[in-house]
């Protein structure tokens, strides 16, 4: 298994700004992933984040609006870019084990304002 | 395409009873199943998984069965407690792939 860490665990923002998430892992690991989940709803797949190339985002998700940062194999970082109350939501990175399972961090909880 | 199909929620029981949350499938191939189960403020963690037919994944008094006949993998538990309140996710994996599809989610809410 492996353990992850989030930062920050919750924050207020205004709206227009940006925030940066960063995702600690205690282990290399080749692929990271970044999840979008809105109040009382399921998860739903932001970006795969690969060290040495560009994030693969899903359809719905861009670059310009949450640019992926993979500098080293146990490191990433996901910015939200002006945000809007429709962002509110609970951010999640997580990597993948052996069995096919996903490992999350315990999420970054964003409210806008 | 892949889906999952979570029973609604919130399921609400008294402590001690029996639990069945139901979780059907529609996948090409021979996924592999998960329970997923989110504590209150905290992120998911993976609670048990399934990886052929006829496997039964169980972890702190929680099981499930892969059925492929009926494509189910409900989750059930013989005695709940009021640290069992939470969400749980039921999720597929196709081999070789990383990203799962999720359910929607059922909450489970237990009284003592």
């Amino acid at each position: 298994s492996a353990v992850i860490s989030q930062k920050p665990s919750r924050d207020i923002c205004q709206r227009g700004t940006s925030l940066t998430i960063q995702c600690q892992v205690d282990s290399q690991v080749t692929m990271m992933f970044w999840y979008r989940q809105q109040p009382g709803q399921s998860l739903t797949l932001i970006a795969t984040a690969n060290q040495g190339s560009e994030a693969t985002y899903e359809s719905g998700f861009v670059i310009d609006k949450f640019p992926i940062s993979r500098p080293n194999l146990t490191f990433s970082t996901l910015t939200v870019s002006n945000m809007s109350p429709e962002d509110s939501s609970i951010y999640l990175c997580s990597v993948g084990g052996e069995g096919n399972e996903q490992f999350f961090g315990p999420g970054t909880r964003l409210t806008v304002l | 395409g892949n889906s999952v199909t979570q029973m609604e929620g919130p399921v609400t029981l008294s402590e001690e009873a029996f639990l069945t949350i139901n979780c059907t499938y529609t996948a090409t191939g021979y996924p592999s199943l998960f329970w997923y189960v989110q504590y209150p403020g905290e992120g998911l963690q993976l609670l048990l998984k399934a990886t052929k037919a006829d496997d039964k994944g169980s972890n702190k008094g929680f099981e499930a069965t892969y059925r492929k006949e009926t494509t189910s993998f409900h989750l059930e538990k013989g005695s709940v407690q009021v640290s069992d309140s939470a969400v749980y996710f039921c999720a597929l994996s196709r081999l070789g792939s990383y990203i799962p599809t999720f359910g929607r989610g059922t909450s489970l809410i237990v009284h003592p």
